[in-house]
């Protein structure tokens, strides 16, 4: 079953701008990673945050986590198409091994 | 080094038929995860194999679905009777440490695409 939802479902902005995706989850958290996918085939890790963490910086990429609000949004800073992509955050629980994964966010970076 | 590969890439079958998806996983990952990713259902997890183990076979939706992993390394999906409702792209991950660690990035690979017909 879900964890959670992301928003939005859909994303379009320009090459050069920002993206702000944001990922809600249901239950207490040991870690959330978010996934990049590609043409609904596999999935690229991107970036983990742990549950005593609340910001993390990886290149282009900064996420928060609020685990008062079950939340965490990923940006992307100065986006390319080639970021165009499907977004998806994905949660474990303590002493758990299964990712449970959002919805996802469709991302599209125009030239 | 080599990543997660599962093959075939593509499977078109025919209702009632069996089929078997095939993961390598990453040289020396213990943990092995098979997830499946359909339109109604988002990324549903399936399975998960510590060594050659299932500790937890929740995630299978019926039991014409199953799993098998041998020396510790490659692991097979086997659906029996498919369906269409079985149409989807069936993901594989590894990992490194099983859910003892904190730590547990899972690497997918490029995913078996079934289409039941």
């Amino acid at each position: 079953s879900q964890q959670g939802e992301e928003d939005p479902q859909a994303l379009s902005i320009q090459e050069g701008e920002n993206a702000t995706m944001n990922c809600s989850y249901k239950t207490s958290i040991n870690n959330l990673q978010w996934y990049r996918q590609n043409s609904g085939r596999g999935l690229v890790h991107l970036i983990l945050i742990r549950s005593n963490e609340r910001e993390k910086h990886s290149g282009r990429l900064r996420v928060t986590l609020d685990t008062s609000k079950k939340s965490s949004s990923l940006l992307i800073t100065a986006s390319r198409a080639a970021d165009t992509a499907s977004y998806f955050c994905a949660t474990t629980g303590a002493g758990s091994y299964q990712l449970t994964f959002g919805k996802g966010t469709k991302l599209s970076v125009i030239p | 080094g080599a990543g997660v590969s599962q093959s075939p890439s593509n499977k078109v079958t025919e209702k009632g038929k069996d089929v078997e998806l095939r993961c390598d996983p990453i040289s020396g990952h213990t943990a092995l995860y098979w997830y499946r990713q359909s339109l109604g259902q988002g990324l549903e997890f399936l399975i998960y194999f510590q060594g050659n183990s299932a500790p937890d076979k929740s995630g299978l939706p019926s039991d014409r679905f199953s799993a098998e992993r041998t020396g510790g390394s490659v692991s097979t999906l086997t659906i029996q009777r498919t369906q269409q409702e079985d149409s989807a792209v069936y993901l594989c991950a590894s990992s490194l440490k099983d859910h003892g660690s904190s730590y547990n990035e899972q690497f997918f690979g490029p995913g078996t695409r079934l289409t039941v017909l």
